[in-house]
């Protein structure tokens, strides 16, 4: 099974911050990452597919990156409203397997 | 538009089995797999397996080989996902979201609104 490492698993961040959450694959997945993000009692919201490309109707502060078995999701200028869990998925192969979460919090 | 509409909220003993729907509509119900994720209260998310509607193939997580069983049926665009032997562990709410079928980077944009399954004596 392909182990995906997140980090950090939580951390505290203002508005306005750059924030930079990274996952890695424990064998190359080429770019078969998604992330996702979930708010308190809601459901996981697809944000990036393949690595890098960004849903539709996702601001452009959400970016993603990587290849292999290092990515980075990147939220260039934190919003209130982005104050969620951030999970990772990697679906290069069986079983998919998600990164254990980051939550970001108000600091 | 889009739709994944689960079933509702199950309260089930220790031992007993839970059989979850997911009624799609607003797209060709045998272009896309139906996966399942669950997540226990306060943790993370765990996939559990998927099926092909198209022609019923299926592939489950190891860990839950032997307990659980995916069905659909295609007249009325609906998966399910049963599993058996339920213990403490199970409870959590459990997702049902699809994949474009034939592989790609077109998976899990839309889920079902998850269906929590408590399991309790």
């Amino acid at each position: 099974d392909i182990q995906m490492t997140q980090s950090p698993s939580a951390m505290s961040a203002s508005v306005g911050d750059r924030v930079t959450i990274t996952c890695r694959a424990s064998q190359g997945i080429t770019k078969y990452l998604a992330w996702f993000q979930q708010k308190p009692g809601k459901v996981p919201k697809r944000l990036i597919y393949a690595a890098s490309s960004l849903q539709s109707g996702v601001p452009s502060r959400f970016i993603g990156s990587g290849f292999g078995t290092e990515f980075t999701l990147t939220i260039s200028s934190l919003q209130p409203e982005d104050f969620a869990t951030y999970y990772c998925l990697q679906h290069n192969s069986y079983p998919l397997t998600f990164g254990g979460g980051t939550k970001v919090e108000i600091k | 538009q889009v739709q994944l509409v689960q079933s509702g909220a199950e309260v089930k003993k220790p031992g007993a089995s839970v059989k979850v729907s997911c009624k799609a509509s607003g797209y060709t119900f045998t272009a896309y797999n139906m996966h399942w994720v669950r997540q226990a209260p306060g943790q993370g998310l765990e996939w559990m397996g998927w099926i092909n509607p198209n022609n019923g193939g299926t592939n489950f997580a190891q860990k839950f080989q032997g307990r659980v069983t995916m069905t659909s049926d295609t007249s009325i665009s609906t998966a399910y996902m049963e599993l058996s032997r339920l213990t403490s562990d199970d409870t959590a709410v459990y997702y049902c979201a699809r994949v474009q079928a034939g592989g790609g980077y077109n998976l899990f944009d839309y889920w079902g609104q998850g269906t929590l399954v408590t399991v309790s004596s």
